[in-house]
């Protein structure tokens, strides 16, 4: 799997307001994509994924859309808390891929107060 | 839910010394475990694919001789860093997989800090 080594994008908000954070992707075999939280020090969390059969899956104050057509991905996260202050990778892969996941480059989400 | 661990969380180590880091699934079996390293502000980047019972894939640029990885069992991956190098001091983290329907759903670790003296 490949994966893009590059500096992190920042993204701040005020608490309450809600955050919008952007990820693109080159191949257009992807069908399943993810987005995970990370948080300093800590290992990737699971956020919520879609599969390429759909467009918007919504979770618990996120939701994630879905473009195809310019293979690009987001994830909205409503009424943005402190507690989510952290680094958001986008990963996607392909059932052909051997189960690899390939990650975008993360941004650094930061919530001010 | 699917909890992975891994140990150590942390550990410095001298120069040329050898490191072993345990990745276990805890609560399901894991066909196939995944090892990354992480610098700081960077992303993941897969360092190699682990099957049980065979050879780990290895991803281009990356010394399987340097990284050796064992997967003795379906709930068990090690990830050895050999004669470590401070070049070596990063964040791994595995993930472990299990099919849920076409599709891996991988489940990571916590991660192990390296210091490397």
């Amino acid at each position: 799997g490949e994966s893009v080594g590059l500096h992190l994008p920042t993204l701040s908000v005020q608490e309450g307001d809600n955050s919008i954070i952007n990820c693109a992707y080159s191949n257009s075999a992807s069908d399943y994509f993810i987005w995970y939280k990370q948080e300093s020090g800590k290992g990737p969390q699971f956020i919520i994924d879609i599969r390429s059969n759909m467009d918007k899956r919504q979770g618990q104050r996120v939701t994630v859309l879905l473009n195809k057509t310019v293979k690009h991905l987001s994830l909205q996260i409503a009424a943005t808390q402190p507690g989510d202050s952290a680094v958001y990778f986008c990963a996607f892969t392909s059932s052909g891929s051997a189960r690899q996941l390939t990650f975008g480059s993360g941004t650094q989400l930061t919530v001010l107060p | 839910g699917a909890v992975v661990s891994q140990h150590p969380s942390r550990v410095i180590c001298k120069s040329g010394t050898s490191v072993k880091i345990e990745c276990r699934s805890l609560d399901f079996q894991a066909t196939t475990m995944f090892w990354y390293r992480q610098f700081p502000k960077k992303s993941l980047m897969l360092m190699a694919t682990s099957n049980e019972g065979s050879k780990a894939t290895y991803e281009q640029g990356v010394e399987k001789d340097k990284f050796l990885i064992n997967h003795a069992s379906l709930t068990l991956s090690t990830l050895t860093v050999t004669s470590a190098h401070p070049e070596d001091s990063s964040f791994y983290i595995c993930s472990a997989s299990r099919l849920a329907g076409v599709y891996n759903e991988q489940f990571f670790g916590p991660g192990t800090r390296l210091t490397v003296l």
